[in-house]
């Protein structure tokens, strides 16, 4: 099955930048998409198609998709940015959605 | 605004049976494939089962493959799913997630709040 394999743990302070990372294989033929989930609440959708922000998800958070690599950049971390970081891609081959682990996003 | 409320989640016994399902307002809901997404306490998010907008498609994970039937109702405006056989690890929060198509595929873009189902004797 497909894997997504994502750091447990991400460090930042507030003002500086964190970059969250996605490992799969063959990521060139999948978009990627990135999930915020703050504790207690539902997961809310922050980048889709690699590097596309719904509406109301501030600037500050981009993505991109090169190789075997997706990366969730989120500029000028806040108090507030702190939460799991999932991502997400659909696999073609066996119809499956498949998540990463989760990374925690700790603003120090 | 997109609205989903989940409901139908209980503590059961392994073995048992639950329907859980998914009110969904605020948008046309035909026009728009579905997902069910649990998460294990403390644990990552499992994508579950999908359905099409008009229902002819359904994809379920190898985990509940045979034991869990996704349905929908587009006259009510409700989304389901059937879970039976139920294990120790089927206990989670089980969210209903709209996707961004009416087909699946594509991610989802709005998720209700959760239902949590709790297998225990």
């Amino acid at each position: 099955s497909y894997v997504l394999t994502q750091p447990p743990s991400v460090s930042v302070a507030p003002g500086k930048t964190a970059r969250i990372t996605c490992g799969g294989n063959n990521f060139g033929s999948k978009s990627v998409h990135w999930f915020q989930q703050k504790p207690g609440q539902a997961p809310v959708l922050v980048i889709y198609y690699d590097s596309d922000r719904p509406s109301g998800i501030p600037e500050r958070f981009s993505g991109s998709n090169s190789g075997n690599t997706a990366t969730l950049t989120i500029s000028r971390v806040e108090a507030g940015d702190e939460a799991d970081y999932y991502c997400q891609v659909w696999d073609s081959t066996t119809d499956h959605y498949v998540f990463g682990s989760g990374a925690k996003v700790t603003v120090l | 605004e997109v609205q989903l409320v989940e409901s139908g989640g209980d503590l059961v016994q392994p073995g048992g049976s639950l329907r859980l399902s998914c009110a969904a307002s605020g948008f046309t809901f035909d026009s728009y494939a579905m997902n069910w997404v649990r998460q294990a306490p403390g644990k990552g998010l499992e994508w579950v089962s999908s359905i099409s907008g008009n229902g002819g498609s359904t994809f379920y994970a190898d985990s509940v493959k045979g034991r869990f039937t996704i349905s929908r109702d587009n006259s009510k405006n409700t989304l389901y799913l059937q879970i039976s056989s139920l294990r120790a690890d089927d206990t989670a929060v089980y969210y209903c997630v709209k996707l961004r198509h009416q087909f699946v595929g594509a991610t989802g873009d709005s998720w209700g709040q959760g239902t949590l189902v709790t297998v225990s004797s």
